[in-house]
């Protein structure tokens, strides 16, 4: 069964460093890992997908990567800036039991970040 | 493009009372799929449709339930309702090419209260 970790729990960072959010999951057969940004009470924000053929994705000051054979992805934030302040999630499709992909995103508990000014 | 919507926004609710919640995925999606999330739990998928059937269903009692109409707006349906109910219900619509290359965008959620 497929299980999807995000450490820390919670970073504080001042305006301006580059910080790095990491997921950790425990099946390398995955078809692709999505990272979103969730604000509070509002709903998610794809921010990047990394099919499973990639190694990393890159969106303006976002770079995700993503290692299958050790189970872990990275979100690094260049230049971060309170608006960055946010909850970010990492999830994985679940796998059908032949192998193709579903629809049902497995989630993170997600790393709550806050960017001090 | 617009994006997926969510009506009603927010719900206040008594336990008992049933509660129906509707979303419009982005056009031309045809898949739409349900989440609950609770700061206890996080986010747990309820079911997914597709093309008006139902495609996966996650670990969620029958009260809960859901439907898919032709045009692919979907609702669900949470019956008898629970103080545990109490969640941001959300939705998610994908193109679903089933090769693994799809995103899901989310909609802005519905917040439940059940008292």
């Amino acid at each position: 069964k497929q299980e999807v970790t995000q450490i820390p729990a919670a970073l504080s960072v001042p305006e301006g460093e580059n910080l790095v959010l990491n997921c950790s999951f425990t099946d390398s057969a995955i078809y692709n890992l999505q990272w979103f940004r969730q604000d509070p009470g509002k709903g998610l924000t794809s921010l990047l997908l990394i099919q499973s053929s990639q190694r990393e994705q890159t969106s303006g000051r976002l770079n995700a990567s993503l290692d299958k054979s050790s189970g872990r992805s990275t979100l690094y934030i260049a230049a971060s800036q309170p608006g960055d302040s946010a909850t970010y999630l990492c999830a994985v499709p679940a796998l059908m039991n032949y192998g193709g992909a579903t629809n049902k995103l497995i989630f993170g508990t997600g790393t709550l970040l806050a960017v001090q000014p | 493009k617009a994006g997926v919507t969510q009506t009603p926004r927010y719900l206040i609710k008594t336990r008992g009372q049933q509660v129906t919640l509707s979303c419009s995925p982005i056009s031309g999606h045809r898949s739409v799929s349900w989440y609950q999330q609770t700061p206890g739990q996080g986010l747990q998928f309820l079911f997914e449709y597709f093309s008006e059937t139902q495609r996966n269903k996650g670990n969620f009692p029958g009260r809960f339930s859901g439907r898919q109409f032709s045009n692919s707006r979907s609702e669900m349906n949470v019956s008898t309702l629970e103080l545990g109910d109490s969640a941001l219900y959300l939705c998610a619509s994908s193109s679903h090419t089933g090769d693994g290359t799809d995103t899901q965008y989310f909609g802005p959620g519905t917040r439940l209260t059940v008292l």
